[in-house]
């Protein structure tokens, strides 16, 4: 069974303080891990797709990472905007209908 | 805008009743795709469609069904509503990459 756990829950910097959040999966075989950003109420919306351990995507503030095992998405230099909840998901090959598998989510808060 | 549109934004009923969520894929996508998100388990999937015919299935209760129509929109019925079935319902169309892009949801509030 394919399952992803992100670490920390929760976490609070001040603007301008870098950071990282984890997502640790276990998958059969990888077809892509997806990064989500959700804010309170709304859809989760699509940041970054990777697909094989070693790629990167950046965007803006936001960097994601692949390993074997895991995904950080670092953020540089953070801004109270960037407050959110940030989603992790695998999509597993073999899949027949390619669903995601959701992590339970990193709830940022950026203070100023 | 995702441009994946669903109706209503909220909703609220009472137990035992039955509702149907609708959604609208964006233009082009095929595929529909229903997860539910509550407080304590995140976001599950719950059954996905393509061109009209059922792909695959998830965490689905019985007591929920879904379609898509010709047109591509899919509907999702939910019946014999319990108090439990409170959660935010989302929709989602993919990119042939496999990107899932998510409607805003709909709130559903079983009292």
């Amino acid at each position: 069974e394919d399952q992803v756990t992100q670490s920390p829950e929760a976490l609070r910097l001040q603007e301008g303080e870098s950071s990282s959040l984890n997502c640790s999966y276990t998958v059969s075989g990888l077809r892509g891990l997806f990064w989500y950003r959700q804010d309170p109420g709304k859809g989760p919306e699509f940041l970054f797709t990777l697909y094989s351990a070693g790629e990167e995507k950046e965007k803006e503030r936001l960097k994601a990472t692949l390993t074997k095992k895991e995904s950080f998405l670092h953020i540089t230099a953070p801004k109270p905007e960037d407050s959110a909840t940030y989603l992790c998901a695998v999509q597993a090959l073999g899949n027949a209908g390619n669903m995601l598998t959701f992590g339970g989510g990193t709830r940022l808060m950026v203070k100023p | 805008d995702s441009g994946v549109t669903q109706t209503p934004k909220h909703l609220i009923t009472a137990t035992g009743q039955r509702v149907t969520l609708r959604c609208s894929p964006r233009s082009g996508d095929l595929s529909v795709y229903w997860y539910q998100q509550s407080l304590d388990q995140g976001l599950q999937f719950l059954i996905q469609y393509y061109n009209g015919e059922e792909r695959a299935k998830g965490n689905i209760l019985e007591r929920f069904s879904a379609q898509q129509f010709p047109d591509l929109h899919s509907e999702l019925n939910l019946s014999s509503l319990e108090l439990g079935d409170s959660a935010l319902y989302f929709c989602a169309s993919t990119s042939v990459r496999g990107e899932a892009f998510f409607g805003q949801g709909t709130r559903l509030t079983v009292v």
